[in-house]
């Protein structure tokens, strides 16, 4: 069964630091893994996404995450934080061996960037 | 020139009634979704469309019944509804495959009184 763990309910960082949200999965198979951000009262909205190849990935408004077998991690990263960047961010894993259709999410970690 | 829009953005509604939100997709997308998110936010599937035909049935209440009548639309209609129905209720859209990309729509809040 595939499962997303998000340890964070809230990261905060000050602007121009650097951030990193946290995930772990657990998938059977080959695992495509996403982050999608979430800001007020707005659906969700893509991010980046990890399917194969080179395990630094990177995605919209200066993110990007590394893939870490090992550790079976996809930790959300970006340099400088900005205060625009405060939102809700979802980590979400497929399982690629299936073929499935099924998104599981995991259940979000909050940012707040303090100017 | 919305991709992914949902209507309406907001149902107040007493317990007991029915109502249907209602969803469309200009991207040309063959894969439909809805999904719940609760009041701390958690999000979970409740159904998938592929082509008009179900594929996902999130042990959902029989309550809640999909209906999509052509590959751009995916509605959902919602029987006696209850206070545990209130959420936020997301459709998106995508490319069949494991590695596609979702598009959500705006959502729709839900207050059942």
């Amino acid at each position: 069964a595939q499962s997303v763990a998000q340890p964070e309910d809230q990261v905060n960082v000050a602007e121009g630091n650097p951030l990193t949200v946290k995930c772990t999965y657990s998938v059977s198979g080959n695992p495509y893994l996403f982050w999608y951000v979430q800001y007020p009262n707005r659906g969700l909205q893509f991010l980046l996404k990890y399917i194969t190849g080179d395990n630094l990935v990177k995605g919209s408004y200066g993110f990007e995450a590394e893939f870490n077998k090992s550790q079976t991690s996809f930790h959300l990263k970006k340099p400088s934080a900005l205060v625009s960047d405060s939102a809700l961010y979802f980590c979400a894993v497929r399982d690629g061996d299936t073929g499935g259709f099924k998104t599981i999410f995991g259940a979000g970690t909050r940012l707040f960037v303090k100017a | 020139d919305t991709a992914v829009s949902q209507t309406p953005k907001y149902l107040v509604t007493q317990m007991g009634n029915d109502k249907s939100i209602k969803c469309e997709q200009n991207l040309g997308h063959d894969t439909m979704y809805w999904y719940k998110q609760d009041s701390k936010k958690f999000l979970k599937i409740m159904f998938s469309y592929n082509n008009k035909e179900l594929i996902i049935n999130e042990t959902v209440p029989n309550r809640f019944s999909p209906k999509s009548p052509d590959k751009a639309h995916l509605n959902l209609h919602i029987n006696s509804l209850e206070l545990g129905d209130s959420a936020v209720y997301f459709c998106a859209s995508g490319l069949a495959g494991s590695t596609d990309t979702q598009y959500f729509g705006p959502g729709t809040r839900l207050t059942v009184l």
